[in-house]
């Protein structure tokens, strides 16, 4: 089966601290991407990051980071300094044949 | 582009009536995904279409769930007879022709609570 697991059901952090979620994939194709999405009350998808599994480097988008390791199908999201803003439901995802899966999402508070 | 639209935003409907979920993909996009969004299974692909046809729907749950795509602007989800556990938050998304290095984008999404 092919599957995004998110271990984490909820995180809490700080205001201006870092915080990580985690996501882990399984898949057997070898050429595919992996993105994460936050849903905040409003219910929208926002697009955070993206990474191509076919790239080493990590992705980063302002205090959005992620760490990559194709060997652990690992996929974790770092997020810096968090804000309020930050406070919502992250989702992983992975597409390799047209077909985005996701997990089953991460709530993060942001403490005051 | 206005995005995806998904009509209507929030459905209350009684059981065993049927249910229908509208979606209008982004222009020019040819892959349409349905998701169901609960709190124990967090998002489900149920079906996804390329250029109006269905390609995989091995997650719709049951029969009583089908899920049509006419032309390239219009898709439905419907569910005959729609039961309380079919409560949920219904997405609809699209993506280009490169699909796999793009997002898909989503709609707001429709709340169905059948009572």
């Amino acid at each position: 089966a092919q599957t995004v697991t998110q271990s984490q059901p909820e995180m809490s952090v700080q205001e201006a601290e870092t915080v990580t979620l985690s996501c882990t994939y399984d898949t057997s194709e070898s050429d595919y991407y992996l993105f994460w999405y936050k849903q905040p009350p409003s219910r929208q998808m926002i697009l955070v990051i993206r990474q191509e599994a076919y790239k080493q480097q990590n992705a980063t988008e302002n205090r959005f980071s992620v760490n990559f390791q194709k060997a652990a199908k690992s996929f974790s999201l770092k997020i810096s300094d968090s804000q309020l803003g930050d406070a919502a439901m992250y989702f992983c995802a992975r597409v390799g044949t047209y077909k985005y899966i996701f997990g089953t999402g991460t709530r993060l508070k942001v403490l005051a | 582009d206005a995005g995806v639209i998904q009509s209507p935003r929030h459905e209350v409907t009684e059981m065993g009536q049927e249910v229908t979920l509208r979606c209008k993909p982004i222009s020019g996009h040819d892959y349409l995904f349905w998701y169901r969004q609960t709190m124990m299974r967090g998002l489900e692909l149920l079906i996804y279409f390329n250029n109006n046809v269905p390609i995989d729907d091995s997650g719709m749950p049951e029969d009583r769930f089908s899920a049509k795509m006419p032309n390239a602007s219009f898709s439905t989800l419907k569910i005959q007879p729609s039961e309380p556990r079919d409560s949920a938050v219904y997405f609809c998304a699209s993506s280009p022709p490169t699909a796999r290095n793009t997002e898909a984008f989503f709609g707001q999404g429709t709340r169905l609570t059948v009572v």
